[in-house]
């Protein structure tokens, strides 16, 4: 079964910093796709970004970019020029051939 | 064009009573998923309902259970409640195959209570 996996409960950033969020997980398939959803206190739960994991390159939606590395099934989110509004719970989700699975979550705090 | 659509969106049932959620997807999306939110378990996946066929279940007890209408629209069941069944019930909608399927919408939640 496939497994996601989120090392940091938590993580802190200052505003206009960057921070990394980190996802690992497990699978045998080899068409999937990854993404990174954000919760912020309202619970919508809002797709930040996606990658598709035939594709090498990294996708980037504006401040959010994530570096996939396929062979060691890694894919972290990386959050540029921090916001206030960037505080929130973020699930990294794996979806192949079945359902989709979700990590365990981070929170993210931004300091003001 | 208009998101998911969770109702209600708050729920306060006693314990041993029945309770149905409903889930209107994305117009045109025919693939409903159901996942279950609490603080201690995260985002558990229930079960996935495709054309009105149940195409994947999650590891929940049979009190759990759902359907699907032509309209592609939703609902879910939970028979006999516990206490621990109290949390927030998340639908997503997605077209469900063929190269468009590549992302799941959310809805805004039920939050179900048990007392």
């Amino acid at each position: 079964a496939q497994t996601v996996t989120q090392s940091q409960p938590e993580m802190s950033v200052q505003e206009a910093e960057t921070v990394t969020l980190s996802c690992t997980y497990d699978t045998s398939e080899s068409d999937y796709y990854l993404f990174w959803y954000k919760q912020p206190p309202s619970r919508q739960m809002i797709l930040v970004i996606r990658q598709e994991a035939y594709k090498q390159q990294n996708a980037t939606e504006n401040r959010f970019s994530v570096n996939f590395q396929k062979a060691a099934k890694s894919f972290s989110l990386k959050i540029s020029d921090s916001q206030l509004g960037d505080a929130a719970m973020y699930f990294c989700a794996y979806k192949g051939y079945n359902d989709m699975r979700f990590g365990a979550g981070t929170r993210l705090t931004v300091k003001p | 064009k208009a998101g998911v659509t969770q109702t209600p969106r708050y729920l306060i049932k006693t314990r041993g009573q029945q309770v149905t959620l409903s889930c209107s997807p994305i117009s045109g999306h025919r693939s409903v998923s159901w996942y279950q939110q609490t603080p201690g378990q995260g985002l558990q996946f229930l079960f996935e309902y495709f054309s009105e066929t149940q195409r994947n279940k999650g590891n929940f007890p049979g009190r759990f259970s759902g359907r699907q209408f032509s309209n592609s629209r939703s609902e879910m069941n939970v028979s006999t409640l516990e206490l621990g069944d109290s949390a927030l019930y998340l639908c997503a909608s997605s077209w469900g195959q063929g190269a468009m399927d590549t992302e799941a919408f959310f809805g805004q939640g039920t939050r179900l209570t048990v007392v």
